[in-house]
């Protein structure tokens, strides 16, 4: 069985640039979330993705986009690059539906610098 | 808005002692409160969770503590190892939904 993973590992742009973040959940979960985590502190919920539609948004600007393909893999896209986007990228995952187990797996994060 | 507030921000314990790790939440409407356990360049990874028709849950050397009149949950770790020297996230959660809240962590460090 193979986890939730990211790509990629790390990625440094600049302000106002725009940039695509990958994940593929783990095998047999159909529902994606995404979570940024500033430097010492605990991860914020973006979105959550299931069949292909957004089913969820915590308090984020509609510069932050997402998808979700039918292999359930997700990307997280975000524009117009702010300073303060600089932070770990989280992807996590959770079968069941989008109302489905509590327990989610994360991946190792996509670290974002905006400089 | 922090719907789940976490002490100490860091916490330095001897090995073999007792790391105790406290939180408190707003919403009584959260039914599900998870503890995650972060190791550096790591994901967070599901420790334990509690639901809160339970005071106490035992797994292993990691206990949570549930006091649902006080809103407060804690996590104690028993026989503490430098193998578990990581950071520490209490969250909260409805059963229902993905959206996690987590608390602001607790950067544990064990002394051998």
């Amino acid at each position: 069985e193979t986890g939730v993973t990211q790509s990629p590992t790390h990625l440094i742009k600049t302000r106002g640039q725009q940039v695509t973040l990958r994940c593929s959940s783990q095998s047999g979960h159909n529902t994606v979330s995404w979570y940024q985590q500033a430097l010492g502190q605990g991860p914020q919920f973006i979105f959550q993705y299931y069949r292909e539609e957004e089913n969820g948004r915590g308090n984020f600007p509609p510069r932050f986009s997402g998808l979700q393909f039918p292999n359930y893999s997700s990307e997280l896209n975000v524009n117009a690059l702010e300073l303060d986007d600089s932070a770990l990228y989280l992807c996590a995952s959770r079968g069941g539906g989008a109302r489905g187990g509590n327990e989610q797996f994360f991946g190792p994060g996509t670290r974002l610098t905006v400089l | 808005q922090q719907q789940v507030k976490q002490s100490p921000q860091s916490l330095i314990v001897q090995k073999g002692g007792i790391s105790i790790i406290n939180c408190a939440y707003e919403n009584t409407a959260f039914d599900y409160f998870p503890w995650y356990q972060q190791f550096p360049g790591k994901g967070p990874a599901l420790l334990i969770a509690i639901r809160p028709d339970v005071s106490e849950k035992k797994e292993g050397r990691f206990t949570i503590s549930f006091n649902k009149s006080a809103k407060q949950f804690s996590l104690h770790i028993m026989d503490s190892q430098p193998g578990d020297s990581a950071t520490y996230f209490c969250a909260a959660q409805y059963s229902s939904a993905s959206k996690i809240i987590f608390g602001s962590g607790t950067r544990l460090s064990i002394r051998p």
